[in-house]
């Protein structure tokens, strides 16, 4: 299976300002995915990211809430910007290491806004 | 309507008893592949099982076995000789086609497992 590394693990933050979350994977991957878990609450896809092209968002999310970086087959940035604390929640950042569907997670950023 | 269902907000099961986990779902697709993630306190997601639409044989991984039904439209993940570390959110996950050759995973509300000893 494919090692998925993210930072940060966790971070406290002040409404109003922006935090940028990175993935890194041990190895190029096509496709890697975006999800936010809020509190007590499934997970919902935010965009997914392709090397070389536009982010693609879910129905919700927006680019300038959720601007996202892919400048490789093995880094993706999330960067949520101009954070209430409604945006509380564990971001995780995943791959389809076989193109199989089989999605391996990174082991999420946990977010708190005060 | 939800595409995935899983109506056991909780459960409970004897150490070292088998315990199902129910999910059902919704799709008009008729190729599809159905998943079993673990979450632990910690947050990170596991994967745990995977069965495809077309499988005739339900899949099993070590303790962790899929009742594939597909005509009742049900995925039920069973776990044999539950162990303590076994508490966990369990997430059933269904990839669909979304169009222009890409698929979407959606995922089940969960259901949070707690082993006693």
């Amino acid at each position: 299976s494919a090692v998925i590394s993210q930072k940060p693990s966790r971070d406290i933050c002040q409404r109003g300002t922006s935090l940028t979350i990175q993935c890194q994977v041990d190895s190029q991957v096509t496709m890697m995915f975006w999800y936010r878990q809020q509190p007590g609450q499934s997970l919902t896809l935010i965009a997914t990211a392709n090397q070389g092209s536009e982010a693609t968002y879910e129905s919700g999310f927006v680019i300038d809430k959720f601007p996202i970086s892919r400048p490789n087959l093995t880094f993706s940035t999330l960067t949520v910007s101009n954070m209430s604390p409604e945006d509380s929640s564990i971001y995780l950042c995943s791959v389809d290491y076989r193109d199989t569907g089989e999605l391996f997670f990174g082991e999420g950023s946990r977010l708190t806004v005060l | 309507a939800q595409k995935i269902t899983q109506t056991q907000p909780g459960m409970f099961v004897q150490e070292k008893e088998a315990v199902t986990l129910d999910c059902t779902y919704d799709t008009s697709d008729q190729s599809y592949g159905l998943f079993w993630y673990k979450q632990p306190s910690s947050g990170e997601m596991i994967f745990l099982i995977y069965q495809g639409s077309y499988d005739e044989q339900n899949a099993t991984e070590g303790r962790y076995s899929l009742n594939f039904q597909k005509a009742r439209k049900s995925a039920n993940l069973v776990i044999s000789a539950s162990q303590l570390g076994d508490s966990a959110m369990y997430f059933c996950a269904m990839r669909e086609k979304a169009g222009a050759g890409s698929y979407q995973l959606t995922f089940g509300k969960g259901t949070k497992l707690s082993v006693i000893p």
